[in-house]
């Protein structure tokens, strides 16, 4: 079963507005942290937020901030005053449990910011 | 820059030839984990080593094989190259060999072509 969904292929945003990036996951574990990383054109993956599942606010770090709502078991990511670097795949990734050494990620989404 | 360094970039070869891929995890990380992203695959983990012994295993082939050595680098053997495996491979590092909040950091990837 797919334990995290991406369900936007594609994203578009004008500068220097805001856009949100949807991600859900299914996980039975209570402990768990979610994560966020951008991966522009030129391949490497980039680390940018992470969230774990017992924090009560939620993660903001500069212009990306995660929407972490545990009960829809979701966490977009909310990336603030857009610019035309941000055009990336980006993908969303869970860690469940203390015991799991894997980290699931999502299909990804393609966002391109218009200029 | 994340820290972790992978080499070669870039790598061209033929069909059934072998290659090494290697890695540098960031300074202090016990970690490496191994990582396959092709189009039609996604991100797949293939392969963690903690400390230079195996943790886990993804959906690494049996011609694919992999070490972490004493200086903590670790280096991925790709045998019996087929086209199928022309990909991105990651290495990432982390701390901790598990748990919720054990972020990952990647390398820029090496680009294997296999022709």
């Amino acid at each position: 079963a797919q334990k995290i969904t991406q369900t936007q292929p594609g994203m578009f945003v004008q500068e220097k507005e805001a856009v949100t990036l949807d991600c859900t996951y299914d996980t039975s574990d209570q402990s768990y942290g979610l994560f966020w990383y951008k991966q522009p054109s030129s391949g490497e993956m980039i680390f940018l937020i992470y969230q774990g599942s017992y924090d009560e606010q939620n993660a903001t770090e500069g212009r990306y901030s995660l929407n972490f709502q545990k009960a829809r078991k979701s966490a977009n990511l909310v990336i603030s005053a857009s610019q035309l670097g941000d055009s990336a795949m980006y993908f969303c990734a869970m860690r469940e449990g203390f015991n799991n050494n894997d980290m699931r990620f999502g299909a990804g989404t393609r966002l391109t910011v218009k200029p | 820059d994340s820290g972790v360094t992978q080499t070669p970039k870039h790598l061209i070869t033929a069909t059934g030839q072998r290659v090494t891929l290697r890695c540098s995890p960031r300074s202090g990380d016990l970690s490496v984990y191994w990582y396959q992203q092709s189009l039609d695959q996604g991100l797949q983990f293939l392969i963690q080593y903690y400390n230079g012994e195996e943790r886990a295993k993804g959906n690494i082939l049996e011609r694919f094989s992999a070490q972490q050595f004493p200086d903590l680098h670790s280096e991925l053997n790709l045998s019996s190259l087929e086209l199928g495996d022309s990909a991105l491979y990651f290495c990432a590092s982390s701390i901790r060999d598990r748990g919720p909040g054990n972020t990952i950091y990647f390398g820029e990837g090496s680009w294997l072509t296999v022709v």
